[in-house]
């Protein structure tokens, strides 16, 4: 089992629609969380961090569920920019090795 | 202008050949580390570095090399030793490596030739 899965989908949803993903980890002991979001050819950046009680930033909610190990995202009201591919990012301790990025979602948004 | 600033953006590599690619930070972060990305794929440490003067291996760093004599500086070679170099390749920073936000440069794109 790896240690972050993602569905690498692609999602194809037309725009305004409410789109939803989740990212797996099999480590119980994570400490932190985060979803980055990487445009073709281009460097990940940090979309949110995700934190226990969930937060929520414009059009962009995220859910952290330790007992079931899951965070998601969720994205309302979706625009044409928002197509871009989603990594999950776990950070499992105090090394670097045990940062952990998943594989990504893609998401396209069709007008 | 701050940030992390990666050189060359596009790098073409003879068989048999080293490349060595730049990354300078001026964030101050002490953590740098050097991802690898291939096409669909997520990211794969290669090496990281916690602080000046020390490094350690990830999960590929068969076929590279780094070195940290500057807070600032996290350059990574790409040895002839490396039989698949072709990939783009990522520096990042972060103030310290537990639970702490990773930021990237724009991002190195190596070809073999």
């Amino acid at each position: 089992r790896k240690e972050v899965e993602q569905d690498p989908g692609p999602f194809n949803v037309p725009e305004g629609a409410t789109v939803a993903f989740n990212c797996t980890y099999s480590n119980s002991a994570s400490q932190s969380f985060f979803w980055y979001r990487q445009d073709c050819r281009k460097e990940p950046k940090l979309l949110m961090s995700v934190y226990s009680s969930g937060n929520e930033d414009g059009r962009f909610t995220a859910q952290l569920n330790r007992a079931s190990q899951y965070i998601s995202l969720l994205i309302r009201d979706s625009k044409l920019s928002d197509s871009a591919t989603y990594l999950c990012v776990v950070n499992g301790g105090s090394s670097a090795s045990k940062i952990i990025f998943g594989s990504g979602t893609r998401l396209s948004i069709r007008p | 202008d701050g940030g992390i600033t990666q050189s060359p953006k596009y790098l073409f590599r003879k068989e048999g050949q080293n490349v060595t690619l730049s990354c300078e930070q001026n964030l101050n972060h002490d953590a740098m580390y050097w991802y690898r990305q291939d096409p669909g794929q997520g990211l794969r440490l290669i090496y990281y570095s916690q602080i000046v003067n020390d490094f350690q291996k990830g999960d590929i760093a068969e076929g590279y090399s780094v070195s940290r004599e500057k807070k600032e500086s996290f350059p990574l070679t790409v040895t002839s030793a490396q039989k698949n170099p072709t990939a783009f390749y990522l520096c990042a920073t972060s103030d310290r490596p537990s639970g702490n936000t990773i930021y990237f440069g724009e991002g190195s794109w190596l070809t073999v030739v």
